[in-house]
């Protein structure tokens, strides 16, 4: 059973506007979020995170935002360059400080 | 700036032959990580170590083994390796206790035929 969810494989967005990319997960013991991006060919690198007593977390066009409620979190990017085209991955960190993994979302940013 | 590297960033290798994955890190990281990563799946924790000579099961173990006898160095064995083994082979490291964020290496993508 999968407790970090990334329900969209992909989003296309124009460039210049918002992408908001999202992410569900099940277990309330998670204490830290974190979203990394990656390219084709290369390692995932750290992009932003939120502690779980956050609800809002920002650095520069990067925002996360974490509903605790609804153990919903998402990640906004404006405005959207084409250098933004990559896969996010959403991860969670668990009481044993190892981090679960959703999926993944392909960020497509058209010109 | 921390570095992870990774022995080859592209390997095939045939059904049932032992294969070595390397992984170093320069920045004196206790905590190394090995995932694999397969489309629609996101990345699965296969083994994991704390410190030197130790080592952890992760999610999918199963056909994997690891050695860490130095602390910047974490292998990853195929001991037979299997067409289901093909996939992208991520290792990671992070300080321990500390900052939860994982550096990753380039990631070795292995063909198993």
């Amino acid at each position: 059973d999968q407790q970090v969810k990334q329900n969209s494989p992909s989003l296309s967005v124009q460039e210049g506007r918002i992408s908001i990319l999202n992410c569900d997960y099940t277990n309330s013991m998670f204490d830290y979020f974190l979203w990394y991006k990656k390219y084709p060919a290369e390692g995932p690198t750290f992009l932003i995170s939120i502690s779980s007593i956050k609800d809002k977390n920002e650095d520069g066009r990067f925002t996360v935002f974490l509903n605790k409620s609804a153990k919903h979190l998402s990640l906004h990017i404006v405005p959207s360059q084409p250098g933004d085209s990559a896969v996010y991955f959403c991860a969670a960190r668990d009481s044993n400080y190892q981090l679960i993994w959703g999926a993944g979302t392909k960020l497509i940013i058209k010109p | 700036d921390v570095k992870v590297t990774q022995s080859s960033r592209y390997l095939v290798k045939r059904t049932g032959e032992k294969v070595f994955l390397e992984c170093v890190q320069d920045m004196d990281h206790e905590n190394m990580f090995w995932y694999r990563q397969d489309p629609g799946l996101g990345l699965r924790l296969i083994y994991f170590s704390y410190d030197v000579k130790m080592k952890e099961k992760g999610d999918i173990p199963e056909g994997y083994s690891v050695s860490r006898e130095k602390k910047e160095r974490f292998s990853l064995i195929l001991e037979s390796a299997s067409t289901n083994q093909t996939s992208m082979y991520l290792c990671a490291s992070s300080l321990h206790g500390g900052p939860y964020e994982q550096y990753f290496g380039p990631g070795t993508r292995l063909t198993v035929t």
